[in-house]
């Protein structure tokens, strides 16, 4: 089955640290991999995501992610967050050439910024 | 810069009555989907839609579920008897083609099923 695992609910930082929020998949076919950040009662917004290419993903507000097929991975980082950084994080992967169109979400990790 | 938007935010109905979720997708996007996300659970797929008609559905997608797209603009789930297990919040999304491209998600609605 394919699965997206966040281990980590919480991670609470203090702003100017730098943050790496975990995530791994298990999936038999290839997938795309997505970050989505939710901010208090506002919808899913779209971080960044990695389709193929370059293994290191840019996307908007400084934050960055990694591919590392061998661990099954797509950790998000951010070299020093900022107090409106605080939001959940979502993980996603769609599976390519399935003829699947859904993601499978991870089970998000809440990021708490404090000064 | 064109967004998803959803109506209502929040809807409170008895348990055994019909609720109608509204969502209007960006205007030139071609695959529609509803998501819902049960409180301090993962967000689920429920179902996506293209060209009319359903082309996935998940198992949470039963007969009580259904969706439509009435006009050129409005994409709606319907639940037809709301059960208690129903309260979530549900994320409309759409996206210009398939195949993983980027799925754009609304506000969403919270549902609460009393």
């Amino acid at each position: 089955a394919q699965s997206v695992t966040q281990l980590d609910s919480q991670v609470p930082v203090f702003e100017e640290a730098p943050v790496e929020l975990r995530c791994n998949y298990s999936s038999s076919v290839s997938v795309y991999l997505f970050w989505y950040v939710q901010y208090p009662n506002q919808g899913l917004q779209l971080l960044l995501k990695y389709l193929s290419g370059s293994t290191l993903v840019k996307g908007i507000n400084g934050f960055e992610a990694e591919f590392n097929k061998s661990q099954t991975s797509f950790h998000l980082r951010k070299p020093s967050v900022h107090i409106s950084d605080t939001a959940e994080y979502f993980c996603a992967a769609f599976l390519m050439n399935t003829g699947f169109q859904k993601l499978v979400f991870g089970t998000g990790t809440r990021l708490l910024v404090s000064p | 810069e064109p967004e998803v938007t959803q109506t209502p935010s929040h809807q409170v109905t008895q348990m055994g009555q019909e609720v109608i979720l509204r969502c209007v997708p960006i205007s030139n996007h071609l695959y529609f989907y509803w998501y819902r996300q049960i409180l301090g659970q993962k967000v689920e797929f429920l179902v996506s839609f293209y060209n009319n008609e359903i082309s996935e559905k998940s198992e949470i997608f039963d007969d009580q579920f259904s969706v439509e797209r009435p006009d050129g603009s409005n994409f709606t789930l319907k639940i037809r008897s709301t059960k208690l297990e129903d309260s979530a919040m549900y994320f409309c999304a759409s996206s210009l083609s398939g195949g993983g491209d980027t799925q754009y998600f609304g506000p969403g609605t919270r549902l609460t099923v009393l």
